[in-house]
Order: structure tokens, then sequence, then C-alpha cells
């Protein structure tokens, strides 16, 4: 089973809104990412997670805020958002960070109004 | 120089020929490389992954890997309609998955 879970699969805001997007693993990956991806760009690499603990953040604003309740769980949350933050915002796991394979969630499709 | 290149395409092949998908990289340490596939709208999915030199098979993808000269290929046999989308190259560097633009496939019937 190589399934990660996103939700909501979209999600449409208001500029003044706080929200949150969930991601979920039970592969027993200890590492786990979020990236974030424009129309016709690759996905960039926001944070990763290593054993609960954030290990990378690449210069994100803070109106982005993650957080690691748990080895299965990512979250991100959302708070004064710009238009220009609409995009999908990937989930990915690995068996460890630099480690083999990531595997992506489904995606969240984001719009900020 | 970006750390991972590859052309942005479209490559467009017909319906049984083979495509061919090119990446270079610029980090002579890394060590992990991996082909994505993502069709229009939907997440990358993971396709072939490959960790030394040579060749790797697995169905019709062939993944190649030169780290002298710092180059991954992908080959897909008997390309098919559905093998139309954008397949990206990613690498290993510095403990975190860098991917490149992407190349657009397109396959005609």
């Amino acid at each position: 089973d190589t399934e990660v879970t996103q939700t909501p699969k979209h999600l449409v805001m208001g500029m003044t809104n706080k929200k949150s997007l969930k991601c979920e693993q039970h592969m027993g990956h200890r590492a786990m990412y979020w990236y974030k991806q424009k129309a016709k760009k690759p996905p960039e690499l926001m944070f990763v997670y290593s054993y609960e603990k954030l290990s990378i953040n690449e210069s994100v604003p803070s109106r982005f805020s993650p957080e690691c309740p748990n080895s299965s769980l990512l979250n991100l949350h959302l708070h004064a958002l710009q238009p220009e933050d609409s995009a999908l915002y990937l989930c990915a796991s690995s068996r460890g960070q630099g480690d083999t394979e990531a595997f992506f969630g489904q995606g969240t499709r984001l719009t900020v109004v | 120089q970006k750390e991972v290149e590859q052309n942005s395409g479209p490559l467009s092949v017909p319906e049984g020929a083979i495509a061919s998908l090119n990446c270079t990289y610029s980090d002579r340490g890394s060590q992990s490389f991996f082909w994505y596939r993502q069709y229009s709208g939907k997440s990358p999915e993971l396709i072939m992954s490959i960790y030394s030199n040579g060749d790797k098979e697995d169905g019709r993808f062939t993944a190649q890997l030169n780290k002298a000269s710092q180059y991954v290929s992908l080959l897909i046999r008997d390309s098919q309609p559905s093998d139309s989308a954008t397949y990206l190259c990613a690498v290993m560097g510095f403990q975190k998955l860098v991917f490149g633009t992407g190349t657009r496939l397109l396959v005609s019937p």
C-alpha cells in the first residue's frame, strides 16, 4: 500500500480565512513533505518533517504553518493567504528523509479569493 | 545552472514508438534518481527509481543512469496514447527531492 491521503481535495478560501490542509499515511514512513505546485511548473518544496520534527523550511512565508501531530499525520495551517498562493498543494512521504522513493497524495487544489 | 534540467517539450511520438526522455543534474553527490508521471490536474505518480549506473527495466519502462555524465533517461517502449503526460525527473540531493521542469509527452494514435 503506497497511499497518501489528503483532505480536502478542493478548497476555496478568502484572504481573511483560516483553514487547514490534512495529510495522512499509514506506511510507517518517517519523513513527510509539503510541496506547492503552480500550473505548468514542477513541485516546489515547502517543508520537510523527519521523525515528527521540522527538518527543512524553504523560507516559506509565515502565513503557512506546518504541524506534524504524529508520525502518520501532517497538517498545513493557512492564514491570511494571498491570491498568488492559489496552487495545488501536495503532501508526500518516504521511508526516511533523503531516502528511497517519495509517494504523493492526490493534492489539495487551493483557490484564494 | 539549474539543479535538474529537462527539455520541456512537447515530445511527440506516434503510438507504438519508443519515447526517450532525458534529464541532467548538477550535484555529483546525488545517489537517488526518480521518474514521476503527472497527468494534467493530478498529482505526480512514481514510475521508476534508479540508484546505480546502468539500466533498470520495469515493463515498458527502462531507466538509464550515467553518474559520470550526470545523466538520467527514461525510455517508454510501445508508447500508448494513455502515456501522454508530463514526466518529471527528480533527484535526491541535500536530503530533499529536487524536480526538473518536466517534459510533456504527446503520443498520437
